[in-house]
């Protein structure tokens, strides 16, 4: 199957700090790109879809101006935490959606952010 | 609005039978029906995933159906393993938008 990797696999920051977590689609185009969090014991919050080469759009109640994302090719999307603080610590996972339907949808291993 | 029902939050079986897993949506009618394997602290593996007028799809020991009139997907694991234990969950896109909609998951644990 298709892989997505996600690195950072794991960061600890100090509050007030910006976090800069990079995803790769490594054996496919994606023109949609997904950024996720998951609390312990949640299922995943999508946070923002973004697609290549233009602007992402945020989920309801996802600040854009404190998650950054930026998908500058069909391979490469980042988000920036910034100004972290430690109730932004969680699990980030990003995904990748490839351009033929039926556009089966992969998750990268993940990002553990501590903020302290 | 729409929404993604897995019933089970947790279902613990014994080694060597089949685990059977429900999902169940409404208020839309998805094209396909996509099934992930997560185990803690990593992220969600794709499994399966099941058009709307596919009956069944199988690979190796996993068997995903997708019934339009109960509204309902079944994931099946026959001759399960402890190595099978982890969370399952159901997802899918419908009527047009853009993302994933999840189920909660399934915590499948199973016994030797």
């Amino acid at each position: 199957g298709a892989v997505v990797s996600q690195h950072p696999s794991w960061v600890i920051c100090k509050s007030g700090t910006s976090v800069k977590i990079e995803c790769r689609s490594l054996d496919f185009q994606a023109t949609t790109m997904f950024w996720y969090r998951q609390f312990p014991k949640q299922s995943l919050m999508l946070m923002a879809t973004s697609n290549e080469g233009s602007k992402a759009t945020y989920e309801q109640g996802v600040e854009k101006d404190k998650f950054l994302i930026n998908h500058a090719s069909l391979t490469l999307s980042t988000l920036t935490v910034t100004s972290a603080h430690p109730e932004d610590s969680s699990f980030y996972i990003c995904s990748a959606r490839g351009l033929v339907e039926p556009m089966e949808q992969y998750f990268g291993p993940g990002t553990r952010l501590t903020v302290t | 609005s729409q929404k993604i029902e897995q019933n089970s939050e947790a279902l613990n079986i014994q080694e060597g039978k089949t685990a059977t897993l429900t999902c169940n949506y409404t208020n839309y009618s998805p094209a396909y029906l996509q099934w992930y394997r997560q185990d803690p602290g990593r992220g969600p593996v794709f499994l399966l995933l099941i058009r709307e007028n596919e009956k069944e799809k199988r690979k190796e020991r996993l068997k995903v159906t997708f019934d339009t009139t109960l509204k309902q997907s079944l994931f099946h694991i026959t001759a399960s393993q402890p190595a099978d234990s982890a969370t399952y969950l159901c997802a899918s896109r419908g009527g047009g938008y853009n993302k994933l909609i999840f189920g909660a998951g399934t915590r499948l644990a199973v016994h030797p």
